[in-house]
């Protein structure tokens, strides 16, 4: 069965500076996606970015960048420039592309942006 | 593109009645809706997974016949608490998956409903 892990509880940055928070996972499949999530305090989740296995080339999407490290399975959020609306809870999660249902989420990682 | 309306956003009962919550995708088809319960400061754990005309699949310790999943149509799921009690309390959030090309599905999210009994 595959797992997500997010070792990091809390995290914390300085508003416009960078943070990454980390992700890693367990999975025997050689094709799949890996996606990082936003719940903010309105709990609305929000896709932040993306990732497809296959793609050797590291997904960005403007002021968030991932780092994939397929063979480490490792699937780290960079956030740069960091606002004070990039609070939140961030999850990683994992979807099988054999079987296009499921998200298998970690824990989530909380960072707080101080001015 | 790619809203998904979740409703009530918040609803407060009284032990032994039954609650339905809606999900719809207002601007697209979801190929497959899902229902995820999140605990406070936990993550979203999994409760069902419903395609449009079938019956709901349901995650292993998720009790079917207390959480009723109606899949009307290609936009529209609803969730049922039945004879809800107070451990049934908790956040309860849909997600629809559209198709995005290259048979990639993404899914998109409600903003939740929380439910309180009493």
């Amino acid at each position: 069965a595959q797992t997500v892990t997010q070792s990091q509880p809390e995290m914390s940055v300085q508003e416009a500076e960078t943070v990454t928070l980390s992700c890693t996972y367990d999975t025997s499949e050689s094709d799949y996606y890996l996606f990082w999530y936003k719940q903010p305090p309105s709990r609305q989740m929000i896709l932040v970015i993306r990732q497809e296995a296959y793609k050797q080339q590291n997904a960005t999407e403007n002021r968030f960048s991932v780092n994939f490290q397929k063979a480490a399975k490792s699937f780290s959020l960079k956030i740069s420039d960091s606002q004070l609306g990039d609070a939140a809870m961030y999850f990683c999660a994992y979807r099988s592309a054999l079987r296009t249902d499921k998200l298998i989420f970690g824990t989530g990682t909380r960072l707080q942006v101080f001015p | 593109g790619a809203v998904v309306s979740q409703h009530p956003s918040w609803v407060i009962c009284k032990s032994g009645t039954s609650v339905k919550i809606e999900c719809r995708s207002l601007d697209f088809q979801a190929t497959t809706m899902f229902w995820y319960r999140q605990f406070p400061k936990q993550s979203l754990m999994l409760m069902a997974t419903s395609n449009e005309g079938s019956k709901a699949t349901y995650e292993q310790g998720v009790e079917k016949d207390k959480f009723l999943i109606n899949h009307a149509s290609l936009t529209l799921s609803t969730l049922t608490v039945t004879s809800a009690h107070p451990e049934d309390s908790s956040f309860y959030i849909c997600s629809a998956a559209r198709l995005e090309g290259q048979g990639r599905d993404i899914q998109y999210f409600g903003a939740g409903t929380r439910l309180s009994v009493l």
